[in-house]
């Protein structure tokens, strides 16, 4: 198992430019999630997804849309990119919501808006 | 939500045992209480979960206070490679969000 896969690593984007992030986890996974990471901070959650067609907003959704159209890929994307969206992204699923089933994260996108 | 609170960093000992303090008083009856770690440049790791009883595992063990409003997540040997962030989480799975929010957690430092 590959686990949960990010793309790209890096990307340095313009302001205003659009650009998507890919997640992908191959463990079935019903639950997958973004968060960012600042530096020194910790992880706010943007947006997230219960199952296959089902998303709902986290703490920091504003600036980020994101659709769940197979239970494999959990693709993020800036519509407008602002260097105050410049941060460490990471995706993250769990197996299973109703068992507590622990998160699994991917490695991480490093997102540099100038 | 409920929140967690914990301190910002806290410093131990190699080969010493490590006690990671979390607060989390506004606590409901269903909600799980979560730890994870993040390594360096690294996203974060599930360590240990529980919800009234203590737990263990091979990384760690998660003591639950009798009221539940606070938990303490303990290493009993650190080594230089336990030196992370350590973030602790609840989860409520009766309100159908299944969130993870996580807090600024607390950066333990291991000293040789």
């Amino acid at each position: 198992n590959a686990g949960v896969t990010q793309t790209p690593k890096f990307q340095v984007l313009k302001t205003g430019q659009s650009m998507t992030l890919q997640c992908a986890q191959d463990m079935n996974h019903e639950y997958m999630s973004w968060y960012r990471q600042d530096p020194g901070m910790g992880l706010r959650l943007i947006h997230y997804s219960v199952g296959a067609g089902i998303t709902d907003q986290g703490e920091v959704p504003n600036g980020y849309n994101v659709s769940r159209s197979t239970t494999e890929d959990f693709p993020l994307r800036l519509l407008s990119a602002a260097p105050s969206q410049t941060s460490v992204y990471f995706c993250a699923s769990s197996f299973n919501r109703a068992d507590n089933s622990p998160l699994h994260f991917g490695n991480g996108t490093r997102l540099t808006v100038t | 939500d409920a929140k967690t609170t914990q301190p910002n960093s806290m410093e131990s000992n190699e080969e010493e045992p490590v006690h990671l303090p979390c607060n989390h008083s506004t606590i409901s009856g269903t909600d799980y209480i979560h730890w994870y770690r993040q390594l360096p440049s690294q996203g974060p790791e599930y360590v240990i979960h529980g919800l009234t009883s203590n737990v263990n595992n091979r990384m760690a063990s998660l003591a639950i206070a009798e009221d539940r409003k606070s938990s303490t997540l303990i290493l009993h040997r650190a080594t230089l490679r336990d030196a992370a962030v350590y973030y602790c989480i609840l989860r409520d799975e009766t309100s159908g969000t299944y969130k993870y929010i996580f807090g600024t957690g607390t950066r333990l430092k291991v000293l040789a």
